[in-house]
């Protein structure tokens, strides 16, 4: 069964610091990989998703992951936090079964807080 | 973007009573649905996943008789939660897929409900 963990439950930075948040998964099929963000009092956003191609993917606001097919590993980063990036950020994977997909399955968040 | 609209956002109700939580894909016509449950510092769990016209597919430890889900038509989801106790409290997000994120698996999420059983 997949599976996704993420190492860092909460993370504490500073404004102007760099950020990376690790994703890993557990299935060795081919995967869709996504970066979900949650601000406080909102719905989920897609941040950033993962198909194919280029295994480094630029998302909105400055964010960008990389995925390491033979780590499992698909880590979130940013250069530069801002305080308006305070909020829940989940990977989530689902697997694909001949080119259709199965559900999308959530790893258990990572809570950054940024200080100004 | 896609939009998938929940209603209400916030319910209180009677331990015993029954809650009815609305999805709504406003802008596309949404093949499959998706209910999850976050809990307080967790993640997502996924419930059950929808599709238009059939019965909804639940996960393991999910009581299909306690949260029933309809899903009548491409644009409309529900879940019922049935003599809600107050374990039933938690954070409802729908989701929702249309035909191009079937084969990318990407998910248009609700606003969420947050239900409170006293």
């Amino acid at each position: 069964a997949q599976s996704v963990s993420q190492h860092n439950h909460h993370v504490i930075l500073s404004e102007a610091a760099s950020l990376e948040l690790g994703c890993n998964y557990s299935y060795g099929g081919t995967v869709n990989l996504f970066w979900y963000v949650q601000y406080p009092g909102q719905h989920l956003q897609l941040l950033l998703k993962y198909f194919s191609g280029d295994p480094l993917v630029k998302g909105i606001k400055g964010f960008e992951a990389e995925f390491i097919k033979s780590k499992f590993s698909f880590n979130l980063r940013k250069p530069s936090v801002q305080w308006s990036d305070t909020a829940e950020y989940f990977c989530a994977v689902n697997a694909r079964y001949g080119g259709a997909t199965n559900k999308l399955i959530f790893g258990t968040g990572t809570l950054l807080a940024v200080q100004p | 973007g896609a939009v998938v609209s929940q209603h209400p956002s916030r319910v209180i109700c009677k331990s015993g009573t029954s809650v009815k939580i609305e999805c709504r894909s406003l802008d596309f016509q949404a093949t499959t649905m998706f209910w999850y449950r976050q809990f307080p510092k967790k993640s997502l769990m996924l419930m059950a996943t929808s599709n238009e016209g059939s019965k909804a597919t639940y996960e393991q430890g999910v009581e299909k008789d306690k949260f029933l889900i309809n899903h009548a038509s491409l644009t409309l989801s529900t879940l019922t939660v049935t003599s809600a106790h107050p374990e039933d409290s938690s954070f409802y997000i729908c989701s929702a897929r249309d035909w191009t994120s079937d084969i990318t698996g990407e998910l248009f999420f609700g606003e969420g409900s947050r239900l409170t059983v006293l």
